[in-house]
């Protein structure tokens, strides 16, 4: 079992709409956990990072974390041709530091 | 620019060659990370520096990889005996610590091919 878990898609999404990310973890003791967005031929860019239960909100971007179910989303409200990329979702418990293998979405014009 | 730096972009090297790979961090960031990510992948965690102390090596880091951060300010990694399975994008990230705080900023990586 992996780590960090991710549907790798291609999740495909209307411009305008909402897309929703998922991301489960195996290690119950993580303590952070971070977005990351990642264009084709380039280097991971943080978009969120969350700390404790409930939802984090950045502009068009909402995190949710629920550690009891060990279940981390990213949604995106008003999708754009831009958002079009790989989403990474990261895990870390102190020294151990776990990326999933990213969904990559797709924001059709 | 006050980014991540890594140097070089690009490396093309003959199997059983060694490799150097520099990696220069956000000035004020204290944490240095090393990741390889192949493609469809996510990166995979090679190793971790506070300062200039190593406190973790992935498991999966053969002795042929070595890393270092002298001074506690770049970071070097090196591939004695390159194989074609180090072909790979190796990406380097800094952080500034906290006690949770690991918003790690990643470098644009270095492109490694083995031929």
């Amino acid at each position: 079992q992996k780590e960090v878990e991710q549907n790798s898609g291609p999740l495909s999404v209307p411009e305008g709409a909402i897309a929703s990310l998922n991301c489960t973890y195996s290690d119950r003791g993580s303590q952070s956990f971070f977005w990351y967005r990642q264009y084709s031929g380039k280097s991971p860019e943080l978009i969120m990072s969350i700390y404790s239960n409930g939802d984090k909100e950045d502009g068009r971007f909402t995190a949710q974390l629920n550690k009891a179910s060990q279940y981390v989303s990213l949604l995106i409200r008003d999708s754009q041709p831009s958002d079009s990329a790989t989403y990474l979702c990261a895990v870390t418990n102190f020294n151990k530091f776990y990326f999933g293998s990213g969904t990559k979405l797709n924001v059709k014009p | 620019d006050t980014g991540v730096s890594q140097n070089p972009r690009h490396k093309i090297t003959k199997r059983g060659q060694n490799v150097t790979f520099r990696c220069d961090p956000i000035s004020e960031h204290n944490r240095l990370y090393w990741y390889r990510q192949t493609l469809g992948q996510g990166p995979e965690f090679l190793t971790y520096f506070q300062n200039e102390a190593q406190l973790e090596k992935s498991r999966l880091l053969s002795d042929r990889f070595s890393a270092e951060r002298p001074k506690g300010s770049f970071s070097t990694l090196e591939i004695q005996r390159t194989e074609q399975g180090d072909s790979a994008m190796y990406l380097c990230a800094s952080s500034f610590g906290g006690s949770f705080s690991y918003e790690q900023y990643f470098g644009p990586g270095t492109r490694l091919t083995v031929t």
